[in-house]
């Protein structure tokens, strides 16, 4: 029972450098996010999809790419990094109700990233 | 737009009192409420939702909150403090509808006091 999968835990980039953050759950939820997770900010979010094939922005979009070719994954990708992007990350899944109305979300353990 | 504000970032309470964490919610239809906590290098867990069926909800751990329309606010209480509620707390909405994003406020840390 994995719920939700973050890799990698750790990461270390050059100013610059692009890199994917990876995000799989195997609840078949239909709803996944991505937030950044900051001191005294809360968590912001990122990206957000309803379902495969179906994106949409977040609070904190700019110099953050996704896609959602599928149920399972929602990888973020970050295009040329910046130290402002120096932050926690979180993936979470949620399935949806009638309504749009979003249940309980899942969270993964998280994604260190920090930006030299 | 939806928004959650917490007032108050940190709040200490002694073991065995109660607690009270505030969140008031702006929303433009009636909104669905959550309450989320994260312990020390974890992910968060879902403390208790709103999602109109009642007002007062019962969740986790002794936790519950009521929601007041009037005064737009849906705060987090516990009659009796434990140390293992030492963690950090955040309020969340979202609207639904065609709008699922959950807009988490900016937390609050409980202390407990031995």
């Amino acid at each position: 029972n994995a719920g939700v999968t973050q890799t990698p835990k750790f990461q270390v980039l050059k100013t610059g450098q692009s890199m994917t953050l990876q995000c799989a759950q195997d609840m078949n939820h239909e709803y996944m996010s991505w937030y950044r997770q900051d001191p005294g900010m809360g968590l912001r979010l990122i990206h957000y999809s309803v379902g495969a094939g179906i994106t949409d922005q977040g609070e904190v979009p700019n110099g953050y790419n996704v896609s959602r070719s599928t149920t399972e994954d929602f990888p973020l990708r970050l295009l040329s990094a910046a130290p402002s992007q120096t932050s926690v990350y979180f993936c979470a899944s949620s399935p949806l109700g009638a309504g749009g109305v979003l249940g309980e979300l899942f969270f993964g353990e998280g994604s260190r990233l920090t930006v030299l | 737009a939806q928004s959650v504000t917490q007032l108050g970032s940190h709040v200490s309470v002694s073991e065995g009192a109660l607690v009270l964490l505030r969140c008031n919610y702006s929303s433009s239809v009636p909104p669905y409420l959550f309450w989320y906590v994260q312990y020390p290098n974890q992910g968060l867990q879902l403390l208790l939702k709103y999602t109109s069926a009642a007002t007062l909800v019962k969740g986790i751990n002794g936790f519950e909150a009521e929601f007041k329309k009037s005064e737009t606010s849906f705060h987090l209480t516990k009659p009796s403090a434990h140390m293992s509620d030492a963690a950090e707390y955040f309020c969340a909405v979202s609207e639904g509808f065609g709008n699922e994003k959950l807009t988490f406020g900016t937390g609050t840390r409980l202390t407990i006091i031995p």
